[in-house]
């Protein structure tokens, strides 16, 4: 199975602030059928991108997703408060499906 | 707007099956084109996909769970379920289902349940 990378672990960044996430392939993630998920305290992972740069329905523009074969990044433009939780990536282009261990977005 | 919703014992003895129902309401499990999953999450960590089934019964397993995992849908109720058998404490999970949009030729999930946590313990 496809194992995902997430770095870094724990992100420490202040509300405006750029953020950028990795995620990281074992192998080519085929037809960038790569997701990714918001995750706050207490709540399911809401889907924020699928198709490694599609967003989701009602997902603002400020999160945009890029990357192909086994690189994929996550960026925040300008960080709001509401934005501070654990990111998922996902690849589904393989069977089975699998999820990255996350990367923490903290406020500093 | 799509909702679902996973119900079932939160506290399962060792070595006994684990049985939840996710009830979908919004939608009909039956239009096609989306798969309806089972995914879980142990405490402070990652996510584990489980497995999916069609309307039609289809149904795809994670090979790490196969031999234990059954799933199957109940189209008159527009309920799906898990059942997840000889169970230890390394199941203790939140269960969360979900509903996979399969329409780009594979599938990822775009709505899930608040999720519901499953102790395994005597």
């Amino acid at each position: 199975e496809i194992v995902l990378t997430q770095s870094p672990g724990t992100l420490s960044l202040s509300p405006g602030e750029r953020a950028t996430l990795s995620c990281r392939a074992s192998q080519s993630v085929s037809s960038s059928y790569l997701a990714w998920y918001q995750q706050k305290p207490g709540q399911a992972p809401r889907l924020l991108i699928y198709g490694a740069s599609s967003r989701a329905t009602g997902i603002p523009d400020r999160f945009s997703g890029s990357g192909s074969g086994t690189d994929f990044t996550l960026t925040i433009s300008r960080l709001e408060p509401e934005d501070f939780a654990v990111y998922y990536c996902q690849q589904y282009g393989s069977f089975p499906q699998t999820f990255g261990q996350g990367t923490k977005v903290e406020i500093k | 707007q799509v909702q679902l919703q996973e119900s079932g014992p939160g506290l399962v003895k060792p070595s006994q099956t684990l049985s939840l129902t996710c009830t979908v309401s919004g939608g009909s499990i039956s239009s096609g084109g989306y798969y309806w999953s089972w995914i879980r999450q142990h405490p402070g960590k990652g996510l584990e996909w489980i497995g999916y089934i069609y309307y039609s019964g289809s149904t795809y397993y994670n090979p790490s769970l196969k031999s234990r995992v059954t799933i199957s849908v109940d189209t008159s109720k527009n309920q799906f379920s898990l059942k997840l058998s000889s169970v230890t404490a390394a199941d203790t999970a939140v269960y969360y289902c979900a509903r996979e949009d399969c329409s780009g030729g594979s599938c990822y999930s775009d709505y899930w349940g608040q999720g519901t946590l499953v102790t395994v313990s005597s």
